[in-house]
């Protein structure tokens, strides 16, 4: 029974596209976060939620837009995809900010 | 200057070696320290977690923390090929809302 999952694990899409990650944990966690993983293994925090509310909110572009329907949910848009979008993200929750976080498998994106 | 340094290797390492992968950080808040395994084309899997200073021990793994020299380890005792993979270290305090994470460094164990 998977803690994190997401979907889709891969996606390749064109420039210019709108696209959504889904992201679900049967942890029980309080906080859930988005990571972006470039080339070089380096994991970013992209965005975090307490409780259905926004607590991190990196220097994204605001082409990413995070929602969550309820604590177990953190879904990622991206509207008007770009070809430096290209990357792995990861979901991953904790039950606060400084427990053990658990990450999901990734989504490796791909943007022609 | 980063939260959090880790040298990015690469590693390589003959089966049975003992391995010591480190990480340094700057901010002496930081009170917990994770390492994680990461397979390629997978995602980051919670290897140790550790509270404040001390050594914990699983299995082949030892982490050790020294909070005085600001510096985290992480010891693989009798390494084998099936630990190849990339080691991140992530640490936080509990007054931070995020953890930081080091670049992490891939290991290869040649059998």
């Amino acid at each position: 029974d998977t803690a994190v999952s997401q979907t889709p694990k891969y996606l390749v899409t064109q420039m210019g596209n709108d696209k959504s990650i889904k992201c679900e944990q049967n942890l029980g966690h309080d906080t859930m976060y988005w990571y972006k993983q470039d080339s070089k293994k380096f994991l970013k925090i992209m965005f975090s939620y307490n409780n259905k509310e926004l607590i991190i909110n990196e220097t994204v572009p605001n082409r990413f837009s995070p929602k969550s329907p309820d604590k177990a949910h953190l879904n990622l848009h991206i509207n008007s995809l770009e070809l430096g979008d290209s990357a792995v993200y990861f979901c991953a929750s904790s039950q606060s900010s400084w427990e053990k976080l658990f990450f999901g498998s990734g989504t490796q994106l791909s943007v022609l | 200057q980063k939260e959090v340094e880790q040298d990015p290797g690469p590693l390589s390492v003959p089966e049975g070696a003992i391995v010591s992968l480190n990480c340094t950080y700057s901010n002496s808040a930081f009170q917990y320290f994770m390492w994680y395994r990461q397979y390629s084309r997978k995602g980051p899997e919670l290897l140790m977690y550790t509270y404040s200073s001390g050594n914990k021990e699983d299995g082949r793994f030892t982490a050790q923390v020294d909070k005085s020299s600001k510096y985290i380890s992480l010891f693989i005792r009798d390494s084998q090929p099936s630990d190849s993979a990339t080691y991140l270290c992530a640490m936080n305090s509990n007054t931070g809302n995020q953890f930081y994470f080091g670049t992490g460094t891939s290991l290869t164990v040649i059998p």
